[in-house]
């Protein structure tokens, strides 16, 4: 059974500071592994998938990597600014079908203006 | 222009009543998702389509029928409602290929059941 976890739950940091969530997941037989953001009250948002052969991508202030043989990604944020602010959530397939995305239960953003 | 859009956004009804939520998706994908987050926030898959064949049916209540009339759209039907049920259901879809894009999903913007 994969499961996922998340670290740390929640995080505050003020405006202009480099952050770097965690995630980590038991089954490392994944094909991908993707990195979503949600804001309150909508709903998710992807921001990055990387595939298994891969060990890093980026998408302008965001980079995420994956260590699957250690079971472990982790998605860094650049400069970061208020409006990053909102909870991060790391997916992974798993659970007996490709389908079946299993969630972290995520790590609540807050950057302080 | 909403690649996927559910209905109602918000829906607060007493227990034991019947209600149903529609998703509807315009990306042409051939795979649709109702997820469930949880008042603390854990969010997990109920069901899958796939041409309208249901290819996911995780342990959910029998009072929970989704519905597929066609590759646009998974509705959720539920039964005798309970207490526990409040919570966000989102809709997804995915385009299905090659398994490393299988599961790349568009979400909907959810929609809030509430459960008196």
């Amino acid at each position: 059974k994969q499961e996922v976890t998340q670290i740390p739950a929640a995080l505050s940091v003020p405006e202009g500071e480099n952050l770097v969530l965690n995630c980590s997941f038991t089954d490392s037989a994944i094909y991908n592994l993707q990195w979503f953001r949600q804001d309150p009250g909508k709903g998710l948002t992807s921001l990055l998938l990387i595939q298994s052969s891969q060990r890093e991508q980026t998408s302008g202030r965001l980079n995420a990597s994956l260590d699957k043989s250690s079971g472990r990604s982790t998605l860094y944020i650049a400069a970061s600014q208020p409006g990053d602010s909102a909870t991060y959530l790391c997916a992974v397939p798993g659970g007996g079908s490709n389908y079946k995305l299993t969630f972290g239960k995520g790590t609540l953003l807050t950057v302080n203006p | 222009d909403t690649a996927v859009s559910q209905t109602p956004k918000y829906l607060v009804t007493q227990m034991g009543n019947d209600k149903s939520i529609k998703c509807e998706q315009n990306l042409g994908h051939d795979t649709m998702y109702w997820y469930k987050q949880d008042s603390k926030k854990f969010l997990k898959i109920m069901f899958s389509y796939n041409n309208k064949e249901l290819i996911i049916n995780e342990t959910v209540p029998n009072r929970f029928s989704p519905k597929s009339p066609d590759k646009a759209h998974l509705n959720l039907h539920i039964n005798s409602l309970e207490l526990g049920d409040s919570a966000v259901y989102f809709c997804a879809s995915s385009q299905s290929g090659p398994s490393s894009r299988a599961n790349v999903l568009t979400f909907g913007a959810g929609s809030r059941l509430t459960v008196l």
